[in-house]
């Protein structure tokens, strides 16, 4: 496809269930971000992909989370045992190079309900 | 330790009039800044960016203006129209290497334009 896709677009789980999120990017693009937003609240970073580099994870708010690069294309972000707080729109971003000053694409997002 | 911040979370203008968001950052490695447009229930969208060599880019209703002296830079949109509401991300990613090239965004502003 021409874009980032995310799936699934909605996603309600159980309390302590793990999940996975998919991010597809556009093809040729090197760097692929994770971000989320809670309701009310602005883009919180999550995780950095570029290229081979190892990822800049500094943005995970727990051990619960963790996130693979295949490939160096598709993006997987695992949520361990969720919380209800972990309900927000997560939302996946990928850009061309490696310096960041072309635009980052966003997905859509899956927007996430612990219930 | 927030680098990019929007301190108005809320602007609302009448159509036709000037609607101005501003962004303030800290890091001085920053040298590539853009703003993003937000849609309720889709992912941001690109919408125009800045070099740090310039202290101006202007793409048709839209002008970024750049003071890095201040570390500031504005959006202007002129003249408003109801379509431009939205929440408006500013962003930044720096140079430096590795993970300064991350994009970091603040906490976004919801414009309303009203009819």
């Amino acid at each position: 496809g021409a874009g980032v896709s995310q799936s699934p677009s909605n996603k309600v789980t159980e309390k302590g269930k793990d999940v996975e999120l998919r991010c597809d990017p556009i093809s040729g693009h090197t760097a692929l971000y994770w971000y989320r937003q809670s309701l009310g609240q602005g883009l919180e970073f999550l995780i950095y992909f570029q290229g081979n580099s190892a990822p800049d994870k500094s943005g995970l708010p727990s051990d619960r989370f963790s996130a693979e690069r295949t490939g160096g294309s598709v993006s997987t972000l695992t949520i361990q045992r969720t919380q209800q707080e972990d309900s927000a729109v997560y939302l996946c971003a990928s850009s061309l190079g490696p310096r960041g000053n072309t635009e980052a694409f966003f997905g859509q997002g899956t927007r996430l309900t612990v219930v | 330790d927030q680098q990019v911040k929007q301190n108005s979370p809320s602007l609302s203008v009448q159509e036709g009039r000037i609607s101005i968001l501003n962004c303030d950052y800290t890091n001085s490695m920053f040298d590539y800044f853009l703003w993003y447009k937000k849609y309720p229930a889709e992912g941001p969208t690109f919408l125009i960016s800045i070099s740090s060599i310039k202290d101006k880019n202007e793409d048709g209703r839209f002008t970024v203006f750049l003071n890095k002296s201040a570390k500031h830079l504005s959006l202007h949109i002129v003249p408003s129209q109801p379509g431009d509401s939205a929440v408006y991300f500013c962003a930044a990613s720096g140079r430096g290497g590795g993970s300064n090239y991350k994009l970091t965004f603040g906490k976004g502003t919801l414009l309303t334009v009203n009819p």
